[in-house]
This record gives C-alpha cells, sequence and structure tokens, in this order.
C-alpha cells in the first residue's frame, strides 16, 4: 500500500544535539512538507520542497535544516540553534499542488 | 496574511448532527480543505470545496461555504464516538500560493 512514514514515533533530544527526523514516501508524489504542531494551535510551516534538489522556507525555518536528494525521501533536521524543539512534527505529501496533503503519522520530539 | 479561525471546542450527543465552522479573510482563498486528526496520529484528508462551489456532500459529510461571508462549514450527520477528533480548516490559493493556512483546529467531543 502507498503511503507516507515517518520514523521514530518517539524521539528523545539532549540539549545541544541535533537530531534528524525521517520522512518516507512511495505516493510518488512531487512535493513534501515539515510542519511542526504545538497544543491547541495549528500546524505552522518548517519546509517545504515542490521538486528534487530544491526546497524553500516555511514560516518557522530558524533551527531547522532539510534536504531532498530523492523524490520519495525528505528528512528534517532539528539543530541545537533551535531553542524550543519539543513539539509534534508531521510531514505530509502533495500529487500536485492544490490538491491535498497526505500525511505521515508524525514524530514526537522531546528535549531532554 | 490569511488567517483562519476556528471554534475549540464543540460537544454533541451520539446520533446528532455536528456542525463545525470556520472563517477565513482572504476572499481570494481557492481552495478549501477539512481534515481529521485523531489522538496522536497524522491529519487525514476528509474532503475538499472548490470556490466555485456553495456545497459538497459526501456520505454523511456536508460542506457548505458561503463566500461572501469567508465561511465554511462541516456537517457530520449521524455523529458517532469515533468522530470525537480534531476538526482542522485549511485554505490555500491566496495571492497565487498553494500552500494552505491551516485553522487551530475544533476539538470534536461526542458523548452517548
Amino acid at each position: 500500500d502507498g503511503g507516507i512514514t515517518q520514523s521514530p514515533k518517539y524521539l528523545f533530544r539532549k540539549e545541544g544535539q541535533n537530531v534528524t527526523l525521517s520522512c518516507e514516501q512511495n505516493l510518488n508524489h512531487d512535493a513534501m512538507y515539515w510542519y511542526r504542531q504545538d497544543p491547541g494551535q495549528g500546524l505552522r510551516l518548517i519546509y517545504y520542497s515542490q521538486i528534487v534538489n530544491d526546497f524553500q522556507k516555511g514560516d518557522i525555518a530558524e533551527g531547522y535544516s532539510v534536504s531532498r536528494e530523492k523524490k520519495e525521501s525528505f528528512p528534517l533536521t532539528v539543530t541545537s540553534a533551535q531553542k524550543n524543539p519539543t513539539a509534534f512534527y508531521l510531514c505530509a505529501s502533495e500529487m500536485k499542488l492544490a490538491y491535498g496533503y497526505t500525511f505521515g503519522s508524525g514524530t514526537r520530539l522531546t528535549v531532554v | 496574511g490569511e488567517d483562519v479561525e476556528q471554534s475549540l471546542f464543540l460537544s454533541v450527543r451520539e446520533g446528532d448532527s455536528s456542525v463545525i465552522n470556520c472563517t477565513y479573510t482572504d476572499s481570494s482563498s481557492t481552495y478549501l480543505y477539512w481534515y481529521k486528526q485523531e489522538p496522536g496520529a497524522g491529519l487525514q484528508l476528509l474532503t475538499y470545496i472548490f470556490s466555485n462551489m456553495d456545497m459538497k456532500q459526501d456520505q454523511r459529510l456536508t460542506v457548505l461555504l458561503n463566500k461572501k461571508d469567508k465561511h465554511l462549514s462541516l456537517r457530520i450527520a449521524d455523529t458517532q464516538t469515533g468522530d470525537s477528533a480534531i476538526y482542522f480548516c485549511a485554505v490555500s490559493g491566496t495571492g497565487g500560493s498553494y500552500i494552505p493556512t491551516f485553522g487551530r483546529g475544533t476539538s470534536l467531543i461526542v458523548h452517548p
């Protein structure tokens, strides 16, 4: 079955560490997105990519980095520069613009 | 930029109809979506409507769009306990951008 897979489901980060969240899709979707969700908040866009080897900053890109070397994969690195990284991170993909998103099941990141 | 507002909570009795409301600010919004999020999971696209439509029905779901008032609603008929979740409204197409703006979500609680 086609879908979008995020791993790990839970991730713990120590202060000063970089961590990478995985997002893989086998839907052959061109566009991929990373969102951050905090309790009681809507989704805030971190980065997005509409084509391989190209990506754009979203509204809250500071302290995060991404790569898009393959169509199927869009990993997100949360760097030590991100001062408040504890949140639920959601990856999404879209076949074509405005068709609506398919979301992964999310990664919950906690700073310990 | 676009602003999307939703009420935070809605409580209904099982078997009743639920109506979740959403307002947005930019009249040029072209694509409007409803997503459902169950606890600890990603979002699931429920339905969408284009701005040239007034209504869309899909089984128990009815979407109504009032462009004049910039108001979108999602009606769930015969609400079941399994419908308990957070429902997000999202709109896109503003200023030529297809990146959606999400509301903060409405928590639907269905009690027996």
